[in-house]
């Protein structure tokens, strides 16, 4: 059972390139969440998806893109990364909005 | 947006003692309430959660009371072990997505 998948685990950016943080999911969620974890912080919400084809934003979506073509990934786009985004990155999955979230493991990244 | 705060920011006990902590929000819409355990170099698990219609839930040694009232929630912990030391967040679901505190690091001292 693989739950929440996450790539990469770490990953080191230069200014201004752009990357893109990879989700996966096995089971059948349609919602979808990428949350953002500053040290010593709580975790602030980034976008959100309820289903493919539909993503909102969250409290924080400034420098970020994502897309939900199939219900399974859900891809986070960092475009022109800035070192206010040296951040851990979590995605979450969920079957309803008043259920648990499953969490990957985090993609902690560096922006340099 | 929803306010969610979460205290203490840190908490120490003895092994064997109890810990308490406690989450008040500001939306009324919101009807679910989980807690996570986040432990060093992983993502939150969820440990517990309680509905908006019933006002406390236990499992083993974890239990968590909601009093919708006054918008508060709390996280028991009975009888600590050295392993419930992690950082633990609470949550709430004003609508489609769910908002977290800051969260509390528990040490649980053998």
């Amino acid at each position: 059972n693989a739950g929440v998948t996450q790539t990469p685990k770490f990953r080191i950016l230069k200014i201004g390139q752009s990357m893109t943080l990879q989700c996966t999911q096995d089971m059948n969620h349609n919602y979808m969440y990428w949350y953002r974890q500053d040290p010593g912080m709580g975790l602030k919400l980034i976008y959100y998806s309820v289903g493919a084809g539909i993503t909102d934003k969250g409290e924080v979506p400034n420098g970020y893109n994502v897309s939900r073509s199939t219900t399974e990934d859900f891809p986070l786009r960092l475009e022109l990364a800035a070192p206010s985004q040296t951040s851990v990155y979590f995605c979450a999955s969920s079957y309803s909005t008043g259920a648990g979230y499953t969490f990957g493991s985090g993609t902690r990244l560096t922006v340099v | 947006g929803e306010n969610v705060e979460q205290h203490p920011s840190t908490l120490s006990v003895q092994e064997g003692d109890s810990a308490v902590i406690k989450c008040t929000y500001s939306d009324s819409a919101s009807n679910y309430f989980p807690w996570y355990k986040q432990e060093l170099g992983k993502g939150p698990q969820l440990i517990i959660d309680i509905r908006s219609n019933v006002g406390e839930k236990k499992d083993q040694r974890i239990a968590v009371t909601l009093n919708k009232t006054a918008k508060h929630f709390s996280l028991h912990i009975t009888e600590t072990q050295p392993e419930d030391s992690a950082v633990y967040f609470c949550a709430v679901t004003p609508g489609n997505d769910m908002r977290f505190g800051a969260g509390t690091r528990l040490t649980v001292k053998p």
